[in-house]
C-alpha cells in the first residue's frame, strides 16, 4: 500500500522569502508523485509531477521539487513568495504497478496550508 | 473548455433526503473518480470507474452509489444523507498511464 506524510500542516512565510513544503511518501512500487494547490474555495491546479524522468521537476509559478529515492521525499520549493502563492498544497502518489488493485489510484496527503505575509 | 463538470455547485440537504451529484467530462478519458474533501484528511476516494461499465470502491464508500452512465459521464448519488456526508465532493478523470488527474470545481454539500 501507498502513503503520503506531508511533514507540516501549516507554513508561514513572509513575501520574498524561500518556501519548503515537505512530503515524504512510500510505496512498494514505483510510484508517480505530484504536488496539487487548492485555492480557498477553487478546485485542485496541477502544480508539477514527477514521472520517472528527470529528478528535479519544474512545475508553475517558479515552483520545483525533488524526487529523492532514498529518502523518499518530494518536498515543494519556491525561491521567493508571492502573495498570490497562499494556498493549500497536497502532495499526491499514484502507483504505476498494473498488477495492484491500486493501479492509477491517487492517494493524497492532508494538506499544507500556506501562509504568505506582506 | 474541456476540462471536468460538475453539477450542482452547492447544495442543502436535510438529513434523509437523496440527492445525485453529476459529473461530466469532454476529454476521451478512461477513468473516473469521486473524492470527497474535510479538513486536516486530504481528499479520500469514494468510489472509481477505471473505464466504461465498471465501478469500484474506493477508501470510503459507504453510503453511496455510483453510475458510469457511459464514457463520458459518472454520477454519485446519496440514497439517505446524514450530517456526516457534509463535505466538498470532486469528481476526476484520467487517461492511462503516467499522467495526473483533471479536477472539477467541486460540489459543497451540506447535510442539516
Amino acid at each position: 500500500a501507498q502513503s503520503v506524510t506531508q511533514l507540516d500542516s501549516h507554513v508561514s512565510v513572509s513575501e520574498g522569502t524561500p518556501v519548503l513544503l515537505r512530503c515524504n511518501y512510500s510505496s512498494s512500487y514505483s510510484p508517480s508523485l505530484f504536488w496539487y494547490v487548492q485555492h480557498p474555495n477553487k478546485g485542485l491546479q496541477l502544480l508539477l509531477k514527477y514521472t520517472s524522468a528527470a529528478t528535479l521537476v519544474k512545475g508553475i509559478n517558479g515552483f520545483e521539487a525533488e524526487f529523492k529515492k532514498s529518502e523518499t521525499s518530494f518536498h515543494l520549493t519556491k525561491p521567493s513568495a508571492h502573495m498570490s502563492d497562499a494556498a493549500e498544497y497536497f502532495c499526491v502518489v499514484r502507483i504505476n504497478y498494473a498488477g495492484g488493485t491500486s493501479y492509477g489510484k491517487l492517494t493524497f496527503g492532508q494538506g499544507t496550508i500556506l501562509t504568505v505575509h506582506p | 473548455n474541456a476540462g471536468v463538470t460538475q453539477t450542482p455547485k452547492f447544495q442543502v440537504l436535510k438529513t434523509g433526503q437523496s440527492m445525485t451529484l453529476q459529473c461530466a467530462q469532454d476529454m476521451n478519458h478512461n477513468s473516473m473518480y469521486w473524492y470527497r474533501q474535510d479538513p486536516g484528511m486530504g481528499l479520500r476516494l469514494i468510489y472509481y470507474s477505471a473505464s466504461e461499465g465498471t465501478t469500484d470502491k474506493g477508501e470510503v464508500p459507504n453510503g453511496y452509489n455510483v453510475s458510469r452512465l457511459n464514457k463520458r459521464e459518472f454520477s454519485l448519488r446519496l440514497e439517505s444523507a446524514a450530517p456526516s456526508q457534509t463535505s466538498v465532493y470532486f469528481c476526476a478523470s484520467s487517461r492511462p498511464g503516467q499522467g495526473g488527474y483533471t479536477f472539477g470545481s467541486g460540489t459543497r454539500l451540506t447535510v442539516v
